[in-house]
């Protein structure tokens, strides 16, 4: 099993220029999620997906879009990139939405500058 | 809202000595508590967790008590390694959401 993996793992973008993350998971898990993470503030979630088909905004939402077309794969795209999402981006993914033993598990990253 | 607060790094300790790394919560409800740590280069992974006041969740010599009381999951080693050396992330994950609540993170260095 390969677990979490992340494309690409390194990225420079201009000020306006879009690109899209892949995360896919070999898991079959239905919960997949995008974090960022920012020196000092942990990481924070940006959107979430609870299956195939679903996603909903999670505490930092704007300027990103996401979609989960296939259950193994959740996309995350930026159409404008502003410097304001210079950050690394984690993915993660879960197998159960209630359980109080539920673990995610994490992606190594992907590192974004927007210049 | 639910928050986490972690002690603020970096903590730099020798070889064989005792950790402490603070973390405590705001949260309503009885949420569940994590640690995840991150190396150098690498995602996060978790470390051990606890569901309920007064677990102890434990891994690799880490502990770690839920106190509901003290609102509080600290993380104890009693002799770290330089493979220790990471970023630990406290995290508290609520009922009924999906979504950990991360703390900022506690850098450790362990030296020879």
């Amino acid at each position: 099993n390969a677990g979490v993996t992340q494309t690409p793992k390194f990225r420079v973008l201009k000020t306006g220029q879009s690109m899209t993350l892949l995360c896919a998971q070999d898991m079959n898990h239905e919960y997949m999620y995008w974090y960022r993470q920012d020196p000092g503030m942990g990481l924070r979630l940006i959107h979430y997906s609870v299956g195939e088909g679903t996603t909903a905004k999670g505490e930092v939402p704007d300027g990103y879009n996401v979609s989960r077309l296939k259950k193994q794969n959740f996309l995350l795209g930026l159409e404008s990139a502003a410097p304001s999402q210079t950050s690394v981006y984690f993915c993660a993914s879960s197998m159960i939405r209630d359980s109080r033993t539920d673990t995610q598990y994490f992606g190594p990253g992907t590192r974004l500058t927007v210049l | 809202g639910d928050s986490v607060t972690q002690m603020e790094g970096p903590v730099t300790l020798s070889e064989e000595a005792f950790l402490t790394i603070n973390c405590t919560y705001t949260a309503t409800g009885y949420p569940s508590l994590f640690w995840y740590v991150q190396y150098p280069g690498e995602g996060l992974q978790l470390l051990l967790k606890a569901t309920k006041a007064d677990d102890k969740g434990s891994n690799k010599g880490f502990e770690a008590t839920y106190r509901k009381e003290t609102t509080s999951f600290h993380l104890e080693k009693g002799s770290v390694q330089v493979s220790d050396s990471a970023v630990y992330f406290c995290a508290l994950r609520g009922g009924g959401y999906n979504k950990l609540i991360f703390g900022a993170g506690t850098r450790l260095a362990v030296h020879p």
